[in-house]
């Protein structure tokens, strides 16, 4: 099976700042690879697929990047709204394992 | 577009079904899974079932053997039958759609609202 890391794991920003979550495979996933985030209490919602594709609808400070077993989410100028968690996935073989998660808290 | 039910309170060992009805599109047509967040945790995939009538299933390790996916087309239903239940089992369970692009799986696009199976005697 295939294993995701992310790190941070928790990260403290200010509204405007711009932050990076990474995220990583233990083996190369050819852009396989999900954005999801999660607010308490709410279902999650699809950011980005295909590793760099923004999901419609989804603000454009949002993107991603990476190939191979490492992949990014950048947020540019962070909103109030962005104050969430946020998962990898990976889709390229079953099972389709998520991430542990990122908490992004002000 | 999915709504959910079936949660509910059961003893260590018992069953349930969990639902998940679809609107605004065909389940059929897309595979379906189901995703659980155990209280405080992280998401955790459950089960996929790939489109068409004789969809491959595909289940995590932790839940073989005791849960099975299947839909209803007449219904436009997913479900999740699951049995012998732990306590480790206690969680919301999300039903998600998956949308797909050049035969590609992207991810779940569209997610249920969540239902709660709690495990305790």
């Amino acid at each position: 099976d295939i294993q995701l890391t992310q790190f941070p794991s928790f990260l403290s920003a200010s509204v405007g700042d711009r932050v990076t979550i990474t995220c990583r495979a233990s083996q190369g996933i050819s852009s396989y690879l999900a954005w999801y985030q999660q607010k308490p209490g709410k279902a999650p919602e699809l950011l980005i697929y295909a590793a760099s594709t923004l999901q419609s609808g989804v603000p454009s400070r949002f993107s991603g990047s990476g190939s191979g077993a490492e992949y990014t989410l950048t947020i540019n100028s962070l909103q109030p709204e962005d104050f969430a968690t946020y998962y990898c996935q990976q889709l390229k073989i079953y099972p389709h394992v998520f991430g542990p998660g990122t908490r992004l808290e002000i | 577009q999915l709504l959910q039910s079936g949660g509910r309170l059961v003893q260590p060992g018992g069953s349930l079904r969990l639902s998940c009805a679809a609107s605004g599109f065909t389940s059929s047509d897309y595979a379906m899974s189901w995703v659980r967040q155990a209280p405080g945790k992280g998401l955790a995939w459950v089960s996929s079932l790939l489109s068409g009538s004789g969809g491959d299933t595909y289940y995590a390790d932790s839940v073989k053997g005791r849960f099975t996916i299947s839909r209803d087309t007449s219904k436009n239903t997913l479900y999740l039958q699951v049995n012998s239940l732990r306590a480790e089992d206690t969680a919301v369970y999300y039903c998600a759609k998956s949308k797909y692009g050049s035969g590609m799986p992207y991810g779940l696009d569209v997610w249920g609202q969540g239902t709660t199976v709690t495990v305790s005697s």
